[in-house]
């Protein structure tokens, strides 16, 4: 079985400051590491995913993510965030292999983007 | 393609009463997944349908939830008799599911907003 702790349920920031949401997981098995973003009244949509390779993720709008197996973490960064980032973010993972991969989400992290 | 289209998008009925939610997913999408949204609970997986049969329902809380997939591109999730606890967003999402290509990317709808009175 497989769980994600998102260690912030809401993060404030100012536009143009970087900011970072963090992320740690635990799992008895290999695992997928995703970030999805919900903006309000919407559903969910894919940021990144680490499958393999790189530790060094990189999404859409700027964003990117850094894999550390030994620290069990795959937090979430952009450099300078804009107005548009204020939306929830969640953290998932589901196992490289057996059953159908199930996807256990975090329970999500509310960017405030400040003027 | 218009993504995975879910209706009704707000739903207010007072308990007991029957709700039916619908999904319709992407085109050429063989996995199909039902989800509930609370503040309390976060995104916690009801069901997940692959190729129309049902292949893990351990999430649905209890008998008076039930979900059906009659065809490729149709689902539905109903609540009979509604509580209020049931209240939550209800989010259905789409995958293509193929073996050689691990973790293809799910798809989600807007959702439904469901008020048990």
């Amino acid at each position: 079985a497989q769980s994600v702790t998102q260690l912030d349920s809401q993060v404030p920031v100012f536009e143009e400051a970087p900011v970072e949401l963090r992320c740690n997981y635990s799992s008895s098995v290999s695992v997928y590491l995703f970030w999805y973003v919900q903006y309000p009244n919407q559903g969910l949509q894919l940021l990144l995913k680490y499958l393999s390779g790189s530790t060094l993720v990189k999404g859409i709008n700027g964003f990117e993510a850094e894999f550390n197996k030994s620290q069990t973490s795959f937090h979430l960064r952009k450099p300078s965030v804009h107005i548009s980032d204020t939306a929830e973010y969640f953290c998932a993972v589901s196992p490289l292999s057996g059953g159908y991969q199930k996807v256990t989400f975090g329970i999500g992290t509310k960017l405030q983007v400040i003027p | 393609d218009a993504g995975v289209i879910q209706s009704p998008r707000h739903e207010v009925t007072e308990m007991g009463q029957e709700v039916t939610l619908r999904c319709k997913p992407i085109s050429g999408h063989n996995s199909l997944f039902w989800y509930r949204q609370t503040m309390m609970r976060g995104l916690e997986l009801l069901i997940y349908f692959n190729n129309n049969v049902p292949i893990d329902d351990s999430g649905m809380p209890e008998d008076r939830f039930s979900a059906k997939m009659p065809n490729a591109s149709f689902s539905t999730l109903k609540i009979q008799p509604s509580e209020p606890r049931d209240s939550a967003v209800y989010f259905c999402a789409s995958r293509m599911t193929i073996q050689a290509y691990p973790q293809e990317t799910q798809y989600f709808g807007p959702g439904t907003r469901l008020l048990v009175l």
